[in-house]
């Protein structure tokens, strides 16, 4: 069975400083790997995402995530963080073998970056 | 490009009622879902489509039926409404490759009382 997991409900940052949103995940055969953010009363965005090839994967608003097969990793990062970054942030996987929707996500991480 | 587009974007229901929850892509995507978000337990996916004509449920589909009679849309109705049903909805759509994205809806805010 698929699972992911987001072991922080909240991640506190002050501006400038580097971030880190983490997720881990589980699944039977090879994943897709997905970040989403979400802004308050709206509805989720891509950021990016992992499918084959280098483990460091770039996205959108300076944004990247390093997949870990070992430790069945896929943290979220970014080197300086900003106030605008503030915001709801979901990780999902996908079991490559699975296609479709079986895509679940993880509970979500809430990023606070203060000025 | 519209993308998603859902509609009512809020929605108060007394229990018992029925409505339908509107769901449009413009992107001629085979895949197209709805999830429920609720507090700390991420979204959950309740039905899904792989094309008009098929559809199949999720992880929590008691209480609601679809149907996709086109490619592009993908309606959501609650049959009987209950208060457990108080959740923000989001349709999404996805290209055939299976490693593609998903695309979400901007929501859909129901509270049932």
């Amino acid at each position: 069975a698929q699972s992911v997991a987001q072991p922080e409900d909240q991640v506190n940052v002050a501006e400038g400083n580097p971030l880190t949103v983490k997720c881990t995940y589980s699944v039977s055969g090879n994943p897709y790997l997905f970040w989403y953010v979400q802004y308050p009363n709206r509805g989720l965005q891509f950021l990016l995402k992992y499918i084959t090839g280098d483990n460091l994967v770039k996205g959108s608003y300076g944004f990247e995530a390093e997949f870990n097969k070992s430790q069945t990793s896929f943290h979220l990062k970014k080197p300086s963080a900003l106030v605008s970054d503030s915001a709801l942030y979901f990780c999902a996987v996908r079991d490559r073998n699975t296609g479709g929707f079986k895509t679940i996500f993880g509970a979500g991480t809430r990023l606070f970056v203060k000025a | 490009n519209a993308g998603v587009t859902q509609t009512p974007k809020f929605q108060v229901l007394k229990t018992g009622q029925s409505m339908t929850l509107q769901c449009a892509q413009d992107m001629n995507h085979e895949y197209m879902s709805w999830y429920r978000q609720d507090p700390g337990m991420g979204l959950r996916l309740i039905h899904y489509s792989v094309g008009a004509g098929i559809t199949d449920q999720g992880e929590v589909p008691n209480g609601y039926n679809v149907s996709r009679s086109t490619t592009e849309d993908f309606p959501l109705r609650l049959l009987s409404a209950a208060p457990s049903q108080t959740s923000v909805y989001f349709c999404a759509s996805k290209g055939g490759n299976s490693g593609n994205t998903i695309y979400f809806g901007e929501g859909s805010w129901l509270t049932v009382v």
